[in-house]
């Protein structure tokens, strides 16, 4: 149980144009899911903490115009990279929060050329 | 608020030599602790969790850690590594309201050499 998956597991998209990336819990509720961004070699930075049915609260430092999130259900929420630019590329990975635990997705690895 | 140290960035272990793995934490109660493992290109997966009880746990793939409330750490450890548990591995605390998200830390990257 708590499996939490992501869609696309890897996108290359042309620079100024918008990604969505997708984030489902499929056997759980999830009111409570958690966007993070990990450069090579690094640990996992916290972007945004994304709330069912609520706005999302973004991290210092995370520019909320340029990654939109909406948790519009309990098992889905979306990542919207809009007009990515290189430096935009990087592994995301959502996490959905079950009880006491966070449950994480495979991850999606963005590249803007 | 909670922090997490890894101190050893990278460690180089023989293959059939035991491993320990440090990590303290920064936290004004019994956090949750956890380990996780990260393949290059791939996401996080759960080796064990604390969150009460007896201070050592076992996880997958044989690892295990200690929780030492006194030294506020949970090393992780493994009596003989294999060559395919060469990976990141992270430590994480969470705070016990839950209401808060996880603390990473830096991570240390194991090598295993033959």
């Amino acid at each position: 149980g708590a499996v939490v998956s992501q869609h696309p597991s890897w996108v290359i998209c042309k620079s100024g144009t918008s990604v969505k990336i997708e984030c489902r819990s499929l056997d759980f509720q999830a009111t409570t899911m958690f966007w993070y961004r990990q450069f090579p070699k690094q640990s996992l930075m916290l972007m945004a903490t994304s709330n069912e049915g609520s706005k999302a609260t973004y991290e210092q430092g995370v520019e909320k115009d340029k990654f939109l999130i909406n948790h519009a259900s309990l098992t889905l929420s979306t990542l919207t990279v809009t007009s990515a630019h290189p430096e935009d590329s990087s592994f995301y990975i959502c996490s959905a929060k079950y009880y006491n635990e966070q449950f994480f997705g495979p991850g999606t690895r963005l590249t803007v050329l | 608020a909670q922090s997490v140290t890894q101190p050893d960035i990278h460690i180089t272990v023989s293959e059939g030599a035991s491993l320990e793995l440090r990590c303290n934490y920064s936290y004004g109660a019994t956090p949750y602790l956890f380990w996780y493992v990260q393949s290059p290109g791939q996401g996080l997966q759960l080796l064990l969790k604390y969150f009460s009880g007896d201070t050592l746990v076992q996880g997958i793939k044989g690892f295990e850690a200690e929780f030492k409330r006194s030294q506020s750490s949970f090393n992780l450890r493994k009596p003989s590594v294999h060559w395919s548990d060469a990976a990141e591995y992270f430590c994480a605390v969470l705070d016990n309201s839950g209401n808060t998200p996880l603390v990473f830390g830096k991570g240390t990257r194991l090598s295993v050499i033959a």
